[in-house]
């Protein structure tokens, strides 16, 4: 079956770095894309990775190893604002998305 | 600005009645759209692919006949759902590519559904 997985809960202070991680197994593999959520909100786009590396884009960046089957999302910096689940999702050998169940992350002043 | 546009943002109806939600590409035409549906603290889960001029394809689990997806144009789908009961209450977000397959997934703003 395909799965991703990522950690529930991750709580971090403000002003500080926090790396959510993200496993997965799919069938096939066309891209990586990190996720914003708050709640009640419908999730934004934040990231796409779909060769190995680094992305960076201004305080969040993500990584991928399709080796690995593993990725990243850097978050620098944290607000107050960042407060959200961080959805990750993997589009399959079908284009299709498949999701993460998503890490709320807590920021404390 | 948004790219998809669902409505309504919310709605409260009685058990036992219907309940229909639009969603609409802004600025492109989508062939295919698809319907999540998230409950409190869940990921989102796939519920239908909506297809153009063709019938939509449902998940495995997600009664057709219940959640009646119509997609007539090349910029609206419509997710009805019949006959509610309290356990259809959940936050329903339709999505579309601006192209097949393309990087990223436009969201509409979802629609907050509770059944009483």
């Amino acid at each position: 079956g395909q799965n991703i997985d990522q950690p529930t809960e991750m709580t971090a202070t403000e002003g500080a770095i926090v790396q959510i991680n993200c496993t997965y197994q799919t069938s096939g593999f066309n891209g990586l894309f990190w996720y914003q959520q708050h709640a009640g909100e419908a999730p934004t786009f934040l990231s796409y990775n779909v060769l190995d590396g680094l992305e960076e884009k201004g305080r969040f960046s993500s990584f991928l190893s399709r080796s690995k089957g593993y990725s990243y999302l850097l978050l620098k910096e944290l607000q107050m604002k960042d407060s959200a689940s961080y959805l990750c999702a993997v589009k399959d050998s079908n284009y299709q998305l498949i999701w993460g169940a998503g890490t709320k992350l807590i920021i404390k002043p | 600005g948004a790219v998809v546009s669902q409505h309504p943002s919310w709605v409260i109806c009685k058990s036992g009645t219907s309940v229909k939600i639009e969603c609409r590409s802004l600025d492109f035409q989508a062939t295919t759209m698809f319907w999540y549906r998230q409950f409190p603290k869940q990921s989102l889960m796939l519920m239908a692919t909506s297809n153009e001029g063709s019938k939509a394809t449902y998940e495995q689990g997600v009664e057709k006949d219940k959640f009646l997806i119509n997609h007539a144009s090349l910029t609206l789908s419509t997710l009805t759902v019949t006959s509610a009961h309290p356990e259809d209450s959940s936050f329903y977000i339709c999505s579309a590519p601006r192209e097949a397959q393309n990087t990223e997934a436009f969201f509409g703003q979802g629609t907050r559904l509770t059944v009483v």
